[in-house]
């Protein structure tokens, strides 16, 4: 596609249920980042998918999150039992290689109530 | 891994005025990039300059890098209302195999 696209773009859910968010970057670019902002906040980094390498995922806060990349395009993050304290923006990003520019998708506002 | 950290937190200028934000980090780069966000939505990238240019130019922009004190610094000239919005760092240390880090950003105010 033209850009970084995710969805839903805005998820509502009840604490305790699992939520997937899904990103698909521009089309041939391998690197894939996911991303998470909280209000007024900056960004914290969670996970990165480079190629066929191991994903980098120092970032993940807790084993409830965890994400993929299938046939190195499409990604999924998957917060399981959320908490309130998992609202927040979450970003994804791709670039062309690790270390380019990378260009972002619009987020996807998580609220858990 | 690499970080940048902006300073300042926040800055408020009145409209035609220069904005100059600051960017510190802490290990070797091959690159360092600067994006703008509005309104909490996803980061556009403005800027990028490599570890072996001093400074660049793009528009109302401009960029220093200082590799010798691990800084950068972004100035916005003659600034618009339209500028408002935060001001986000990253570093890239060459290797492609860890993840652009982003600092806590510059939430810039431009009052017309």
């Amino acid at each position: 596609g033209a850009g970084v696209s995710q969805s839903p773009s805005n998820k509502v859910t009840e604490k305790g249920k699992d939520v997937e968010l899904r990103c698909d970057p521009i089309s041939g670019h391998t690197a894939l980042y996911w991303y998470r902002q909280s209000l007024g906040q900056g960004l914290e980094f969670l996970i990165y998918f480079q190629g066929n390498s191991a994903p980098d995922k120092s970032g993940l806060p807790s084993d409830r999150f965890s994400a993929e990349r299938t046939g190195g395009s499409v990604s999924t993050l998957t917060i399981q039992r959320t908490q309130q304290e998992d609202s927040a923006v979450y970003l994804c990003a791709s670039s062309l290689v690790g270390g380019h520019t990378i260009y972002f998708g619009e987020g996807s506002w998580l609220t858990v109530v | 891994s690499q970080q940048g950290e902006e300073d300042p937190q926040a800055l408020s200028i009145q409209e035609g005025e220069n904005a100059t934000m600051n960017c510190s980090y802490k290990t070797s780069i091959n690159n360092l990039q600067w994006y703008r966000q509005n309104s909490g939505r996803g980061l556009v990238h403005l800027i990028l300059i490599r570890s072996n240019e001093r400074e660049k130019h793009s528009g109302r922009l401009r960029v220093t890098l200082d590799t010798s004190k691990k800084s950068s610094s972004l100035l916005i000239t003659a600034s618009r209302a339209a500028d408002t919005a935060s001001y986000f760092c990253a570093t890239d240390d060459g290797s492609g195999n860890t993840p652009l880090v982003f600092g806590k950003g510059t939430r810039l105010s431009v009052i017309a």
